[in-house]
């Protein structure tokens, strides 16, 4: 049973606002994602980390920033909401393997609306 | 960019029909292959991993084939239930776990 969580769960949030979207995962993962979800789009990672005091950007280019001060908790914060921001953000975490074939376990989704 | 394919978008079928979708990725550099099924207000939940060429997964009612030469997979489901509604979703990886997702397939199962 994968224990992966975050917070809030919905967010409807003014433009100017700063957010920052919690999460956490209890597995002692070293691998961590965040992923963007559009409606009617694929997933796609914004922000990567493999580990303590590591973070990368993802293929998909975002305005938040991401840090790992602690190997479970991976927070993304938006440090000017606006209505671009608008969409669905799922954490997920791994294993550390050198193989592709760990699998990623997911968060329930942070939904974010910015008016 | 990396184009991870899935047909069709969305699919309608009664209880107890058998369906299957399809998953197309890059034949060349592959490493392995991830079906994940993903229920309304649900997290994503891993279904399979696939890795060798006529690799065949299976999970209850669920399977899965692989055909890394033609870049392709196919996910099967028999005896459709109201409850494997969800958005079925394959996912390529890159490079260091890092996934490439496909659109996904909405499967809706009336009952």
């Amino acid at each position: 049973e994968a224990d992966i969580y975050q917070t809030p769960r919905y967010l409807v949030i003014g433009t100017g606002k700063k957010i920052t979207l919690e999460c956490s995962q209890t597995m002692g993962h070293d691998k961590m994602y965040w992923y963007q979800q559009d409606p009617g789009m694929e997933l796609h990672l914004i922000h990567y980390s493999y580990g303590v005091n590591s973070t990368e950007k993802g293929d998909l280019s975002s305005e938040s920033t991401v840090s790992r001060i602690r190997t479970e908790h991976f927070p993304l914060t938006l440090e000017s909401a606006r209505p671009s921001h608008t969409s669905q953000y799922l954490c997920a975490s791994s294993e550390y393997r050198k193989t592709d074939q760990e699998t990623q376990y997911f968060g329930p989704g942070t939904r974010l609306l910015v008016l | 960019i990396l184009n991870v394919e899935q047909s069709p978008q969305s699919l309608h079928v009664q209880e107890g029909d058998s369906t299957n979708f399809t998953c197309s990725f890059p034949s060349s550099n592959f490493y392995a292959l991830h079906w994940y099924r993903w229920e309304t207000a649900k997290s994503p939940e891993a279904l399979f991993v696939m890795t060798l060429n006529g690799d065949e997964k299976k999970k209850g009612r669920i399977s899965a084939t692989l055909n890394t030469k033609e870049g392709y997979s196919y996910l099967y489901i028999k005896g459709s239930q109201p409850e494997d509604s969800a958005t079925y979703l394959c996912a390529f990886p890159t490079s260091y776990g890092k996934l490439t997702f496909g659109q996904g397939t909405i499967l809706t199962v009336h009952p």
